[in-house]
């Protein structure tokens, strides 16, 4: 069973305000992800990070920023949100599964709605 | 161009009902076909994975079929249960990088009623 954790599920915020977006996981996975996903549409791959001090932007551009300090936690960024920001953000993780495949674990998601 | 497309974009079943969704695919080189489950408002959940040498697959009342031939692959749910109701994702992965993209359908919504 997975164990991955977002906080805040859902958020509110003005136009302007920085936020962070908190991702933890506890299973001891080195590559995360963080995905964008509007209604009815397909998750989009923003940033990912094969471990510690590595981090490289996804497919689709953001203004958004991660870091990855410890291994567990994986935390995202907007120094200045707007309301083009508003959508969900997934966090994922995933473990290998010997040479076959790499299986990805998501957390709940945070709605972020920007006014 | 890589893609993933789903159908149909939704489907309202009755309980205890069964259905099919489908999911055709471009990815190549081809590594893996995933389905997931996403409630609303919640984060996908894996159903199945399959490889290119797997054509079923089943996890419960849910079973996967894989043609890598004509790069088609279903997703079978039998005897719904009201719990069924959610978008069902299918995602395929490249084997063409270290990172092993990951190419996400937009998922069709299913809703069963009682």
């Amino acid at each position: 069973e997975a164990d991955i954790y977002q906080t805040p599920r859902y958020l509110v915020i003005g136009t302007g305000k920085k936020i962070t977006l908190e991702c933890s996981q506890t299973m001891g996975h080195d590559k995360m992800y963080w995905y964008q996903q509007d209604p009815g549409m397909e998750l989009h791959l923003i940033h990912y990070s094969y471990g510690v001090n590595s981090t490289e932007k996804g497919d689709l551009s953001s203004e958004s920023t991660v870091s990855r300090i410890r291994t567990e936690h994986f935390p995202l960024t907007l120094e200045s949100a707007r309301p083009s920001h508003t959508s969900q953000y997934l966090c994922a993780s995933s473990v290998q599964r010997g040479s076959s495949y790499n299986e990805q674990f998501f957390g709940p998601g945070t709605r972020l709605t920007v006014l | 161009k890589n893609q993933v497309e789903q159908s149909p974009q939704s489907l309202i079943i009755l309980e205890g009902k069964n259905c099919t969704l489908q999911c055709n695919y471009t990815v190549s080189p081809f590594s893996n076909l995933r389905w997931y489950k996403q409630d609303t408002g919640r984060g996908p959940v894996s159903l199945t994975i399959m490889t290119f040498s797997e054509n079923t697959k089943s996890n419960g009342r849910y079973t996967a079929t894989l043609d890598a031939d004509t790069k088609q692959s279903s997703l079978h749910i039998t005897a719904s249960q009201l719990s069924d109701s959610a978008s069902y994702i299918c995602v395929v992965k490249d084997r063409g990088s270290t990172l092993g993209r990951l190419y996400f359908g937009r998922g069709t919504q299913l809703t069963v009623w009682p």
